[in-house]
């Protein structure tokens, strides 16, 4: 059974466009991030959400929209996107919120090709 | 989260030992050390994580130096499924450290 599912596997679209990328987990984990993977390899931090509550805002365009239905999914919306935007999107989940020793699971990453 | 230091790049050879090193001079006392990997087109993945002792699991050991200012990773008998690239990450144990804060890492190149 996939931990941390995510879809699509693959993203290539044209600038303007707005996409959504799906998060699943079935680990009964509390807390859901996205983190950005960018073409230099950096992984940072985008988002957070805990029991379906937003508690990490990084400094993110607004035009990323993150929404969480119920506690197993995270969704990340983008509208209008740019050639910037082109990445490999992360989404990951873990037990307790904030705690110093939990351990983050992640899924698989979207690559997003913004043409 | 405070800094850390690891080498950009490091070879090994299949079924030898492996020592990834890790700086962390700025360490604070409430910082634990954790380690991630992140093999070819996938996720990063948990490894180890220690606050002062050694710790041991199956996949890899943590060598914690004394003065906590620098730390160790070590695989036993490093296989070509280990290559990829290691992440040595603090995190405070106060509260709110919720996100994982990544460096450049190390890419480990393992040789058959």
């Amino acid at each position: 059974d996939t931990a941390v599912s995510q879809t699509p596997k693959y993203l290539v679209t044209q600038m303007g466009n707005d996409k959504s990328i799906k998060c699943e987990q079935n680990l009964g984990h509390d807390t859901m991030y996205w983190y950005k993977q960018d073409s230099k390899k950096f992984l940072k931090i985008m988002f957070s959400y805990n029991n379906k509550e937003l508690i990490i805002n990084e400094t993110v365009p607004n035009r990323f929209s993150p929404k969480s239905p119920d506690k197993a999914h995270l969704n990340l919306h983008i509208n209008s996107l740019e050639l910037g935007d082109s990445a490999v999107y992360f989404c990951a989940s873990s037990l307790i919120s904030g705690e110093y020793t939990d351990t983050q699971y992640f899924g698989p990453g979207t690559r997003l090709t913004v043409l | 989260d405070a800094k850390t230091t690891q080498p950009n790049s490091m070879e090994s050879n299949e079924e030898e030992p492996v020592h990834l090193p890790c700086n962390h001079s700025t360490i604070s006392g409430t910082d634990y050390i954790h380690w991630y990997r992140q093999l070819p087109s996938q996720g990063p993945e948990y490894v180890i994580h220690g606050l002062t002792s050694n710790v041991n699991n199956r996949m890899a050991s943590l060598a914690i130096a004394e003065d906590r200012k620098s730390s160790t990773l070590i695989l036993h008998r490093a296989t070509l499924r280990d290559a990829a690239v290691y992440y040595c990450i603090l995190r405070d144990s106060g509260a709110g450290s919720y996100q994982l804060t990544f460096g450049k890492g190390t890419k480990l190149s393992v040789i058959p």
